[in-house]
């Protein structure tokens, strides 16, 4: 069973206001990664992670931006939520080896 | 560069049929690949993960193959039920700790 925390799980948030979205995983993974994902339509990779103090963008181009402080944990952070970010973010995790891939519930956020 | 397709992408069938989803990899030097489902809303369930090393794997009702010198992997779903309705998506990685390239998914419907 995956433990893979996202919080919050849906978010409706006024535009300029800044917000993190919290990962927290704990089955020591090495890798965390964060997708975006539009209604229907196909996910895609924004960040990813190695380790502690590794982060990466991903194939597509994000305003938002992310740490690694622990391993345990992968925020991902708007300085300015604009209604173009309005999406579904997905956070996953996976071993140094790269095996199964585990995702989290998501969270659906929301600029008006 | 690879690329992941998924075919048909949707299908409707009634209760206690058999089914095969289809994934197609244009680069058959793959690591490994893994189907997940998606319920609306909701984040990524793992189902079945395939080393390169294997041709399948088995878990329940699920059945999934893997032919990488042909760039395909099947899922073969058994007595279909209306609780397998969801979005099947299967990804693949393309090797040794790079990320997952995912498909854009098969959208099930199992009517009662």
């Amino acid at each position: 069973e995956a433990d893979i925390y996202q919080t919050p799980r849906y978010l409706v948030i006024g535009t300029g206001k800044k917000i993190t979205l919290e990962c927290s995983q704990t089955m020591g993974h090495d890798k965390m990664y964060w997708y975006q994902q539009d209604p229907g339509m196909e996910l895609h990779l924004i960040h990813y992670s190695y380790g502690v103090n590794s982060t990466e963008k991903g194939d597509l181009s994000s305003e938002s931006t992310v740490s690694r402080i622990r391993t345990e944990h992968f925020p991902l952070t708007l300085e300015s939520a604009r209604p173009s970010h309005t999406s579904q973010y997905l956070c996953a995790s996976s071993d140094r080896w790269n095996t199964e891939a585990f995702f989290g519930q998501g969270t659906r956020l929301t600029v008006v | 560069k690879q690329e992941v397709t998924q075919i048909p992408a949707a299908l409707s069938v009634p209760e206690g049929e058999n089914l095969v989803l289809n994934c197609s990899f244009t680069d058959s030097a793959i690591y490994n690949l893994q189907w997940f489902r998606q319920d609306p809303g909701k984040g990524l369930t793992s189902l079945l993960l395939i080393q390169s090393s294997q041709r399948e794997q088995t878990s329940g009702r699920l059945n999934a193959s893997l032919d990488k010198s042909s760039g395909r992997s099947t899922l073969y779903i058994a007595a279909s039920q209306p609780g397998d309705s969801a979005t099947y998506l299967c990804a693949v990685q393309v090797g040794y700790g790079q990320n997952f390239v995912f498909g854009p998914g098969t959208r099930l419907s199992v009517l009662p």
